[in-house]
């Protein structure tokens, strides 16, 4: 199994307060990507990276940042928590983005209270 | 913008019959990926099946096969002789330079 884990993985929070959730990796793979799973939605894109400090959004960025200061670590940031971001989140990492299948973590399911 | 369309939100099969998952998406490259994801009860992502786009010949890893459409932008997903544990949601995805876009899912439930 790729060596991926998320932290935390379970998460309760009130609405307005900042939450950092983490994703790790020990592939040394290129790309990192924060996922959100809603019903109804699949899985939507909130940002990815391509390399340390190399970061974009995706179609979902709003109310969150990314960073990559390491290629091993990708940090999620919702600044200011809202109930719409109820979610599950998934960190996913690849080797080379487009010729390669996505590995992924275990899942962080956050609630907003 | 690349889109996955599944259209079929849930379906369901007998065991040991054959079912075929739906996948349109929408391109303008050539040359790309395409995959399909199952994700279990346990939350995890597991990948079934990949297409080079480049490849005319339909991908197969034992009981799961692909219907390739280039032309059509279809990736359709096949399992044959169906088991209780291929019961999960199913996405299909594709692979777009630096992103992975992925089609909504299909709920699959395993009738015995």
């Amino acid at each position: 199994d790729a060596g991926i884990t998320q932290s935390p993985r379970h998460k309760v929070t009130e609405t307005g307060t900042p939450v950092t959730l983490r994703c790790h990796q020990t592939e040394n793979h290129r790309y990192m990507y924060w996922y959100r799973q809603d019903p109804g939605h699949g899985l939507r894109l909130i940002h990815y990276s391509y390399g340390v400090k190399d970061t974009d959004k995706g179609e979902v960025s709003d109310g969150y940042s990314v960073s990559r200061s390491k290629t091993e670590d990708f940090l999620l940031t919702l600044e200011s928590a809202t109930s719409s971001q109820t979610s599950v989140y998934f960190c996913a990492i690849s080797d080379t983005g487009r010729y390669t299948e996505a590995f992924f973590g275990q899942g962080t399911r956050l609630t907003v209270v | 913008a690349q889109t996955v369309t599944q259209s079929q939100p849930e379906m369901s099969v007998q065991e040991a019959e054959t079912v075929t998952l739906s996948c349109t998406y929408d391109t303008s490259e050539s040359d790309y990926y395409l995959f399909w994801y199952k994700q279990p009860p346990s939350r995890q992502m597991i990948l079934v099946i990949r297409q080079e786009a480049y490849k005319q010949q339909n991908a197969t890893e034992n009981r799961f096969s692909v219907n390739f459409q280039k032309a059509a932008k279809s990736f359709s997903l096949k399992i044959s002789d169906s088991q209780l544990g291929d019961a999960a949601m199913y996405f299909c995805a594709y692979n777009d330079d630096d992103k992975i876009i992925f089609g909504k899912g299909t709920r699959l439930h395993i009738l015995p």
